[in-house]
């Protein structure tokens, strides 16, 4: 991917809310896509990914994003929000460039609020 | 299972003084490995990755260094830390192909002083 732009730095939100986090690329190929998730003070997680098939894809803590080919984009959501999700999320795209590059977005700061 | 080791957890050098933090990796074989820096507030810059034994790519021409001297060991080093080398330094692997994601270390908190 040429670039990866998150369009939010920070989302404050309240608990119970719903919640969406932007992610749009550009890119000339095919791409995989992938959520990352860091806590204070830790290293990233992997969150969820698309590879191919179902556009929509799940996490197992209630996360969810939706690959838009037309509109190079890849959104995570959730529902409901809970204060335990207050962390900082990464979107990154890995492109065949003579060899897989993965570029992370600058990341988007979630605060969720009781 | 594959896990990943990363120390020390945090580090605070004066200015000047040489850096050494270590990266290993255990339950695979020949990853792909990275060194990230995440200054305070902003994303990921990639310093390093290595594909293989002795294979370093620079990403950032800077006074750092790193190294693969084992398949499953990546050490990031400094002759002379600048007060700009501060901020978590990540180090993550993954197997080649693109579609497996990374899998990262705890980070390094590095203060140089």
């Amino acid at each position: 991917a040429q670039s990866v732009t998150q369009l939010d730095s920070q989302v404050p939100v309240f608990e119970e809310a719903p919640v969406e986090l932007r992610c749009n690329y550009s890119s000339s190929v095919s791409v995989y896509l992938f959520w990352y998730v860091q806590y204070p003070n830790q290293g990233l997680q992997l969150l969820l990914k698309y590879l191919s098939g179902s556009t929509l894809v799940e996490s197992i803590n209630g996360f969810e994003a939706e690959f838009n080919k037309s509109q190079t984009s890849f959104h995570l959501r959730k529902p409901s929000v809970h204060i335990s999700d207050t962390a900082e999320y990464f979107c990154a795209v890995s492109e065949w460039a003579g060899g897989f590059k993965t570029i992370f977005g600058a990341g988007t700061r979630l605060f969720v609020k009781a | 299972s594959q896990t990943i080791h990363q120390w020390p957890a945090t580090l605070v050098q004066p200015v000047g003084s040489p850096l050494s933090l270590e990266c290993t990796v255990e339950g695979t074989s020949n990853p792909n490995l990275y060194w990230y820096r995440q200054a305070a507030g902003r994303g990921l810059q990639l310093l390093f990755y290595s594909v293989g034994i002795g294979q370093i790519s620079s990403e950032v021409p800077q006074n750092l260094s790193a190294s693969r001297p084992q398949d499953r060991q990546f050490i990031l080093s400094s002759k002379k830390l600048l007060l700009s080398d501060s901020g978590f330094y990540l180090c993550a692997w993954t197997k080649g192909g693109g579609n497996h994601g990374y899998t990262f270390g705890s980070g390094t908190r590095l203060t140089v002083v």
